[in-house]
């Protein structure tokens, strides 16, 4: 079957780093997707990777290993406003996005 | 209109109603889907179209139909509504299928009486 499992809840300081996992198994794979959620408002695209590495943009980054079927999201430089859900999400052989239930992360001052 | 809307917001309906759930988007986007969204579970996909006048069955469709006569509208109608139908559902869309963002509109919160 196909599966994303991530963590359920984190939590961090303003101001540090906090790194969430995914692993997944899908019918094929084309690609990882990170979406940001916050409570009552609509998911939002963070990051897409399909090949391995690491990819960055300005407080966060995705890394993705293939091989391993793991991505993370890392966020530094905390700010209250990333107090949210991160959803990973995997695309299957059908193009189709594989949802994992989300890791809320909640930010300490 | 600026992205992708849905209509209504909110609704609380009696079991056994008919409901439509509208969705438009202005972006011209190919693509629209509907998922729900419910507390502990990831989003789940209910129905897809790829394309104007074409549709697609998601992982859990059954009570729900789709159509999409056009471009910018895939409404979502329950035939007949019935409790574990309550969730939060959101339509999306994008340009393509293959690794294109998904953009979401705000989505409508149902509860099912």
């Amino acid at each position: 079957g196909q599966n994303i499992d991530q963590p359920t809840e984190m939590t961090a300081t303003e101001g540090a780093i906090v790194q969430i996992n995914c692993t997944y198994q899908t019918s094929g794979f084309n690609g990882l997707f990170w979406y940001q959620q916050h409570a009552g408002e609509a998911p939002t695209f963070l990051s897409y990777n399909v090949l391995d590495g690491l990819e960055e943009k300005g407080r966060f980054s995705s890394f993705l290993s293939r091989s391993k079927g793991y991505s993370y999201l890392l966020l530094k430089e905390l700010q209250m406003k990333d107090s949210a859900s991160y959803l990973c999400a995997a695309m299957d052989s059908n193009y189709q996005l594989i949802w994992g239930a989300g890791t809320k992360l909640i930010i300490k001052p | 209109i600026a992205g992708i809307t849905q209509a209504p917001t909110s609704q609380i309906l009696a079991a056994g109603r008919r409901m439509t759930l509208r969705c438009t988007q202005d972006m011209r986007h190919n693509a629209m889907y509907w998922y729900r969204q419910d507390l502990g579970l990831g989003l789940r996909l209910i129905h897809y179209s790829n394309t104007a006048g074409t549709t697609g069955k998601g992982e859990v469709p059954d009570g729900y139909s789709v159509s999409r006569a056009n471009t910018d509208d895939f409404p979502l109608t329950l035939a007949s509504a019935v409790p574990s139908q309550t969730s939060v559902y959101f339509c999306a869309s994008s340009r393509g299928t293959q690794g294109d963002e998904q953009f979401f509109g705000p989505g409508t919160r149902l509860t099912v009486l």
